[in-house]
């Protein structure tokens, strides 16, 4: 079963707006990644916080982690028309590095012109 | 760089066929992941190699699903007798050893009449 859950299933902004997205887990985590995906095909890294980390920042996306709450968001700001697509979470485990993500089942995100 | 490549891009087959995907990781990766990703869905895990280590099978959901991987580096996922519900888009990743962030590629699309 997924880990991640993410929040909304489906987020509709218009451009220069922000986009914030939710990501819960239940297990311990070694680390929390957020990934891209374009038309159902590969994914792209955005950003990969630690479990001792709150607060990550790169160019116009922030991630935040709780891992008391056990949850995540991904903030992007000023957002554009090229930033439709969809936004996956993904947990890596604690047992060991470089080992399986559990992903949630993303957010679709649409950035209206 | 080259990225993760996979071949074909787009696979359809008969049920009860059986079909090969071809995952190239970028050079350099010891780690290299296959994921299944459903239509709408998130992705799920089937198996991970690491180096020489025996791979981790334990994601693969049943026993017409096999992998391999020679000469720790290019790996194929084979599905024996296919079924309808085994469509979907297979990705495939690879990571440097003891770094967390995977680097996928474009995915094979397979689809079983």
């Amino acid at each position: 079963s997924q880990q991640g859950e993410e929040d909304p299933q489906a987020l509709s902004i218009q451009e220069g707006e922000n986009a914030t997205m939710n990501c819960s887990y239940k297990t311990s985590i070694n680390n929390l990644q957020w990934y891209r995906q374009n038309s159902g095909r590969g994914l792209v890294h955005l950003i990969l916080i630690r479990s001792n980390e709150r607060e990550k920042h790169s160019g116009r996306l922030r991630v935040t982690l709780d891992t008391s709450k056990k949850s995540s968001s991904l903030l992007i700001t000023a957002s554009r028309a090229a930033d439709t697509a969809s936004y996956f979470c993904a947990t890596g485990g604690e047992e060991t590095s470089g080992s399986r993500l559990t992903f949630g089942e993303g957010t679709q995100l649409t950035v209206n012109p | 760089g080259a990225g993760v490549s996979q071949s074909p891009s787009n696979k359809v087959t008969e049920k009860g066929k059986d079909v090969e995907l071809r995952c190239d990781p970028i050079s350099g990766h010891t780690a290299l992941y296959w994921y299944r990703q459903s239509l709408g869905q998130g992705l799920e895990f089937l198996i991970y190699f690491q180096g020489n280590s025996a791979p981790d099978k334990s994601g693969l959901p049943s026993d017409r699903f096999s992998a391999e991987r020679t000469g720790g580096s290019v790996s194929t996922l084979t599905i024996q007798r296919t079924q309808q519900e085994d469509s979907a888009v297979y990705l495939c990743a690879s990571s440097r050893p003891s770094r967390e962030t995977q680097y996928f590629g474009p995915g094979t699309r397979l689809l079983v009449l």
